[in-house]
C-alpha cells in the first residue's frame, strides 16, 4: 500500500537554528499537508500547498515557516529559526485533488519530532 | 469556523462490548466529518468520512459512524471491540475545499480483555 515517508523520524536542534523536515507523498496526489501535535495536545493545522503554491495556511505559520516542493517528489517544511515552542511531532499528508470517493482523505506521514533545546 | 470537540479525553471498555467514541461539530456549510486513528509512534490512519448520503457510515476495521444532524454529533462506534482497538481516535472536520482539517483533541481508548 502506498504511503507517504518522512525524515528525519527525530531531531533535535538547538533554539535558533534551522531545521528542515522532509516528505515524499504518495506519488498521484497532488494536495500536500504538514500538521503539528503538541505533545498531548490536538493536531493543528499547518499548511496546505497545491499546484506549487500554498493554497492555506494557519496563524501558527508564520514568517519562520516555509513549504516547497522543490523536485516533483519532496515535500519540505522549513523552520528558519526554531524556538522552544516549535517542539512537537510534524505529520506531512497528502490526498488526491477533487471531490471523488477518495479525494478528500488524508493520508498521513509516520511523523517527524522535533524537539527544541 | 470549522471546528469538533470530542469530550471524552479517554474511553474504557471491556473486549467484546460495544465502544462508543464521541464526536460533536460546528460547522459552517455542508459538514464534511471524518474519523482518524493514532496508533503509537504512527501517522493516523484514516477510518472513515461522511461527505454526503446515509447517515450511518461504515468504515474500517468494524466501525461505523452516525451523523446526527439535528444533534451535531458523529459519534463512532463498534459493535464488539478487540484489544487491539487500543489507541488515540481523532474527529476531523474540513472546510468546504478540503483544504484544511480540524482535528478534535482525541480520545484514547483503552480496551481490556
Amino acid at each position: 500500500e502506498p504511503e507517504v515517508t518522512q525524515t528525519p523520524s527525530h531531531q533535535v536542534t538547538q533554539m535558533g537554528q534551522e531545521v528542515i523536515l522532509r516528505c515524499v507523498p504518495i506519488s498521484n496526489h497532488l494536495y500536500f499537508y504538514w500538521y503539528r501535535q503538541i505533545l498531548g495536545q490536538k493536531v493543528e493545522f499547518l499548511v496546505s500547498f497545491y499546484n506549487n503554491e500554498i493554497s492555506e495556511k494557519s496563524e501558527i505559520f508564520d514568517d519562520q515557516f516555509s513549504v516547497e516542493r522543490p523536485d516533483g517528489s519532496n515535500f519540505t517544511l522549513k523552520i528558519r529559526s526554531t524556538k522552544l515552542e516549535d517542539s512537537a511531532m510534524y505529520f506531512c499528508a497528502s490526498s488526491l485533488a477533487g471531490r471523488g470517493s477518495g479525494a478528500n482523505v488524508l493520508t498521513f506521514g509516520a511523523g517527524s519530532r522535533l524537539t527544541v533545546l | 469556523a470549522q471546528s469538533v470537540a470530542q469530550p471524552e479525553d479517554q474511553v474504557n471498555v471491556a473486549e467484546g462490548n460495544p465502544l462508543t467514541v464521541k464526536c460533536t461539530y460546528s460547522v459552517s456549510g455542508n459538514p464534511y466529518l471524518f474519523w482518524y486513528v493514532q496508533y503509537p509512534n504512527r501517522g493516523l490512519q484514516f477510518l472513515l468520512k461522511y461527505i454526503t448520503g446515509d447517515n450511518l457510515v461504515k468504515g474500517s476495521y468494524g466501525f461505523e459512524a452516525e451523523f446526527n444532524k439535528s444533534q451535531t454529533s458523529f459519534h463512532l462506534k463498534k459493535p464488539s471491540a478487540l484489544v487491539s482497538d487500543s489507541a488515540l481516535y481523532f474527529c476531523a472536520v474540513s472546510d468546504n475545499n478540503f483544504n484544511k482539517f480540524y482535528f478534535g483533541s482525541g480520545t484514547k481508548l483503552n480496551v481490556k480483555p
